[in-house]
């Protein structure tokens, strides 16, 4: 069954709207998440690690008051993209790290911005 | 993190082994090598990893030479759903378990 849920996992939206994905961990409690970012025919690149209680740590040239993290719970981090445009279209994606070390996928979510 | 390096693409006849490669020539004593694949619009899928013993499990094995310089994933008998992009990456135990992926290969399995 799937350890990771990601909501919703398709999403259109008006240009200069804010949109809030959802990374629930399933299985076990997870004080780290990270979130991807996939453009067509791309591979993914890492946006940033989310951390339980303390703030995200962005990869370079992430914007953070762009992109802004909030990983309230043990199985919940979010990821809103604030005041979205074309250029934000992506495929986005969460990852939960299990037991034994390896990254567990969200199914992603696909930001379509008109 | 080891850098690593893969074909961008590879054919494979279905209900053949497919032997995807992987070159890692930097990686250090304590990083493990890590198969991911993606199948088309969705999150990637875990594989397989190991540090330097050969590794099996349900879905594939995983061989890794003696120099641990390159690794090649095994699928015993490819179908044609496992059409994907397949990535290799070296990660150390010691990190915060954040994986950087490279390009992949694409797989194309034909009937």
């Amino acid at each position: 069954g799937a350890v990771v849920s990601q909501h919703p996992s398709w999403v259109i939206c008006k240009s200069g709207t804010s949109v809030k994905i959802e990374c629930r961990s399933l299985d076990f409690q997870a004080t780290t998440m990270f979130w991807y970012r996939q453009f067509p025919k791309q591979s993914l690149m890492l946006m940033a690690t989310s951390n339980e209680g303390s703030k995200a740590t962005y990869e370079q040239g992430v914007e953070k008051d762009k992109f802004l993290i909030n990983h309230a719970s043990l199985t919940l981090s979010t990821l809103t993209v604030t005041s979205a445009h074309p250029e934000d279209s992506s495929f986005y994606i969460c990852s939960v790290r299990g037991r034994t070390g390896e990254l567990f996928f969200g199914e992603g979510s696909r930001l379509t911005v008109l | 993190d080891a850098k690593t390096t893969q074909p961008p693409s590879m054919d494979c006849a279905e209900g053949r082994a497919a032997n995807l490669p992987c070159n890692h020539s930097t990686i250090s004593g304590n990083e493990y090598v890590y198969w991911y694949r993606q199948i088309h619009s969705q999150g990637p899928q875990y594989i397989i990893h190991g540090l330097k013993n050969n590794e099996t499990n349900e879905m594939a094995s995983l061989i890794i030479t003696e120099d641990r310089k390159s690794s090649t994933l095994i699928l015993p008998h490819a179908t044609l759903r496992d059409t994907a992009v397949y990535y290799c990456i070296g990660r150390g135990s010691g990190n915060t378990g954040k994986l950087i992926f490279g390009q992949g290969t694409t797989l194309q399995v034909k009937p």
